[in-house]
């Protein structure tokens, strides 16, 4: 069976320190990987999305970037932190179909000070 | 013409209550629409889906109606439950040809609290 392992699961960090937030899916080959953001009581903001290794789209400017260097794996990375980007962090995966279901990790809780 | 309305944004339900969340959209080349349930510190994750050709689904107590000529979409969960308690998310997916793959447009969300 697919399973998606995110980590790690709460983080803190000072304004300005650098970020790496992981991802990785196992059983399944050449998935779509997605990295979502969610503020406090808020929607799912689609950030980038991937549909094959080194094939990045970014869907919000910001200080943020993510990349793929390998089939399964995922990784959202910050030079430097702004207070803004605190919030739930997200990595899914889809097979890309109409009706393919889109699953998630169980999230990042990144909290910038 | 790529958003997917969704309301209320909070709802508040009765044990044993009927909960209904409603979602609306204009873009007519969505062709599947699923719902996610997440619950606090988790992800979401897929409740139930429909496609435009179905104007009903159902799945022990919850129900999608769908109406394709008004472009707008439920969900209905019947004997609302404390442990039914979570976020729910519609969604809409749409072929992006740049990306040569389907891609989920999500609604902004109902927290659903419902009270014993």
């Amino acid at each position: 069976s697919q399973t998606i392992h995110q980590w790690p699961a709460t983080l803190v960090q000072p304004v300005g320190s650098p970020l790496s937030l992981e991802c990785t899916v196992e059983g399944t080959s050449n998935p779509n990987l997605y990295w979502y953001r969610q503020a406090a009581g808020r929607g799912l903001q689609l950030l980038f999305y991937s549909v094959g290794i080194g094939q990045i789209s970014s869907e919000v400017p910001q200080n943020l970037s993510a990349s793929r260097p390998q089939d399964r794996q995922f990784i959202l990375s910050s030079k430097k932190l702004l207070l803004s980007d605190s919030g739930f962090y997200l990595c899914a995966w889809d097979r890309g179909f109409s009706n393919s279901p889109l699953h998630f990790g169980n999230g990042t809780r990144l909290t910038v000070t | 013409q790529q958003q997917v309305k969704q309301s209320p944004q909070s709802l508040i339900v009765q044990k044993g209550g009927i909960s209904i969340i409603n979602c609306a959209y204009e873009n007519t080349a969505f062709d599947y629409f699923p719902w996610y349930q997440q619950f606090p510190g988790k992800g979401p994750a897929l409740l139930i889906a429909i496609r435009p050709d179905v104007s009903e689904k159902k799945e022990g107590r919850f129900t999608i109606s769908f109406n394709k000529s008004a472009k707008q979409f439920s969900l209905h969960i019947m004997d609302s439950q404390p442990g039914d308690s979570a976020t729910y998310f519609c969604a809409a997916t749409l072929f992006y040809s740049g990306a040569g793959s389907y891609q989920l447009t999500f609604g902004k969300g109902t927290k659903l609290s419902v009270i014993p």
